[in-house]
C-alpha cells in the first residue's frame, strides 16, 4: 500500500543550526503539507503547498521556515536558525486531488533542539 | 483562526465497554475525519465524512457528521486493547483543495484490566 515516507526519524540538532527535514508523499498526490505536534499536544497546520508553491500557512510558519520540492519526489521543510521551542514532531501529508479526499500522514520526524 | 473542542480529553474504560467521543466547533467544516494516533506514530485516518449528516461506519466504528456541519462523533463499540491511542476530529473548510487540517486536542483512551 502507498504511504508517505520521511527521514530522519529522529534528529537531534543545536540551538541556531539549520535542518531539513524529508518527505517522500504518495507518488500521484498533488497536495502536501508539513504539520507539528509538540509533545502532548495537538497536531498544528503548518503549510500547504500545491502545483509548485505554497498555497496556505500558519501563524507558526514563519521566516525561519520554508518548503521545497527540489525534484519529482521530494518535499522538504527547512527550518533556518532552530529555537529550543522547535522541539517537536513533524509529520508530512499529501492528499490526492481536492477537497473530498484524505491527507494521509508519514510517521514522522522527531526534532530534538539542545 | 478555527478551532476544534474535542471532549472528553481521556476515557478509562474496560475492555468490551462501548466509547463515545465527539467534537464540536463554531466554524462549518465541509470535511470532517477522524484519525488515531499511537505513540511515536503519525496520524492515521479511521473514518472521513463528507457531507452534513452523513453516517458511516467502519468495522466497529461508527461517526456522524452533524447537520449543522460544526460537530461530529465517534463511536467505538465493544472496545479491545488495541483501541488504546490518542483519537483526534480534524476538519476541512475546503476554501480550496490546498486547505489544512485543524485538529482537535485528542481523547486519549486507555483501557483498563
Amino acid at each position: 500500500e502507498p504511504e508517505v515516507t520521511q527521514t530522519p526519524s529522529h534528529q537531534v540538532t543545536q540551538m541556531g543550526q539549520e535542518v531539513i527535514l524529508r518527505c517522500v508523499p504518495i507518488s500521484n498526490h498533488l497536495y502536501f503539507y508539513w504539520y507539528r505536534q509538540i509533545l502532548g499536544q495537538k497536531v498544528e497546520f503548518l503549510v500547504s503547498f500545491y502545483n509548485n508553491e505554497i498555497s496556505e500557512k500558519s501563524e507558526i510558519f514563519d521566516d525561519q521556515f520554508s518548503v521545497e520540492r527540489p525534484d519529482g519526489s521530494n518535499f522538504t521543510l527547512k527550518i533556518r536558525s532552530t529555537k529550543l521551542e522547535d522541539s517537536a514532531m513533524y509529520f508530512c501529508a499529501s492528499k490526492g486531488g481536492r477537497s473530498n479526499t484524505e491527507a494521509f500522514f508519514g510517521q514522522g520526524t522527531r526534532l530534538t533542539v539542545v | 483562526g478555527q478551532q476544534l473542542n474535542q471532549s472528553p480529553q481521556s476515557m478509562f474504560i474496560q475492555e468490551g465497554e462501548d466509547v463515545s467521543m465527539n467534537c464540536t466547533s463554531s466554524s462549518i467544516f465541509n470535511t470532517w475525519l477522524w484519525y488515531k494516533q499511537d505513540p511515536g506514530e503519525g496520524p492515521v485516518l479511521l473514518i472521513a465524512l463528507y457531507k452534513a449528516g452523513e453516517l458511516t461506519s467502519n468495522g466497529r466504528l461508527t461517526a456522524q457528521f452533524g447537520i449543522t456541519r460544526k460537530d461530529s462523533f465517534l463511536n467505538i463499540s465493544a472496545s479491545i486493547p488495541s483501541d488504546v491511542g490518542i483519537y483526534f476530529c480534524a476538519g476541512v473548510y475546503s476554501g480550496g483543495g490546498a486547505d489544512g487540517l485543524t485538529f482537535g486536542k485528542g481523547t486519549h483512551l486507555i483501557i483498563q484490566p
